[in-house]
């Protein structure tokens, strides 16, 4: 069975530090994906990954992808309140059309 | 705005029920998704339609179904409803929904079982 895995599942950290969320998949993929949901709200894409070694960042995020592990890093820099949110990985798997998310991580910054 | 509309916003209905969530996917997109939001699950995914076809499936039902009309909107159906099927229910879509394109998500409809 397909298993998307993120660790923490709960982070609160202070404004100004670093910190980086995992994200472990169990399927052959090379295109890995980040989004952010805010509370009550929708999700929104952040990145998009689509072979091995790839880095995207923007602004404090920066994500990349290493798919001989099945391991994307998702690094937060400098943490600011408004990065408050949960963030989700998700995998669309090799030969099927499923979109399979993690578990989310759910991030809170404290002023 | 994702251009992905969603309606009811919010349902409350009871035990043994149908109802019937409906999703419109951005202009020009082709693929439909469905999505179950819960504490204890999670993000589940329940199915894709592409262009009016059933594509992939996931965690759904038996008691659930859903389609993909010609016109591309697409509908959730759940029926006999129970208090375990209370969740945040997500449609999205993309434009051909293969390999390596971002998903829109709507707003969700918020569904309580009383």
């Amino acid at each position: 069975e397909l298993k998307v895995e993120q660790n923490p599942l709960f982070l609160s950290m202070q404004e100004g530090k670093n910190y980086t969320i995992y994200c472990n998949y169990s399927t052959t993929s090379d295109r890995l994906y980040w989004y952010r949901q805010d509370p009550g709200k929708s999700l929104e894409s952040l990145f998009v990954l689509l072979s091995n070694g790839a880095v995207k960042q923007e602004g404090r995020l920066m994500a990349s992808l290493d798919t001989k592990a099945r391991l994307s890093t998702l690094h937060i820099t400098a943490a600011v309140h408004d990065l408050s949110a949960t963030y989700f990985c998700a995998v669309d798997v090799s030969g099927t059309y499923k979109y399979i998310f993690g578990t989310g991580t759910r991030l809170k910054v404290l002023a | 705005d994702s251009g992905v509309t969603q309606t009811p916003k919010h349902l409350i209905t009871a035990t043994g029920q149908r109802v019937t969530l409906r999703c419109s996917p951005r202009s020009g997109d082709l693929s439909v998704y469905w999505y179950q939001q819960s504490l204890d699950q999670g993000l589940q995914f329940l199915i894709q339609y592409y262009n009016g076809e059933e594509r992939a499936k996931g965690n759904i039902l038996e008691r659930f179904s859903a389609q993909q009309f010609p016109d591309l909107h697409s509908e959730l159906n759940l029926s006999s409803l129970e208090l375990g099927d209370s969740a945040l229910y997500f449609c999205a879509s993309s434009l051909t929904g293969t390999a390596g394109e971002k998903l829109f998500f709507g707003s969700g409809t918020q569904l309580s079982v009383l």
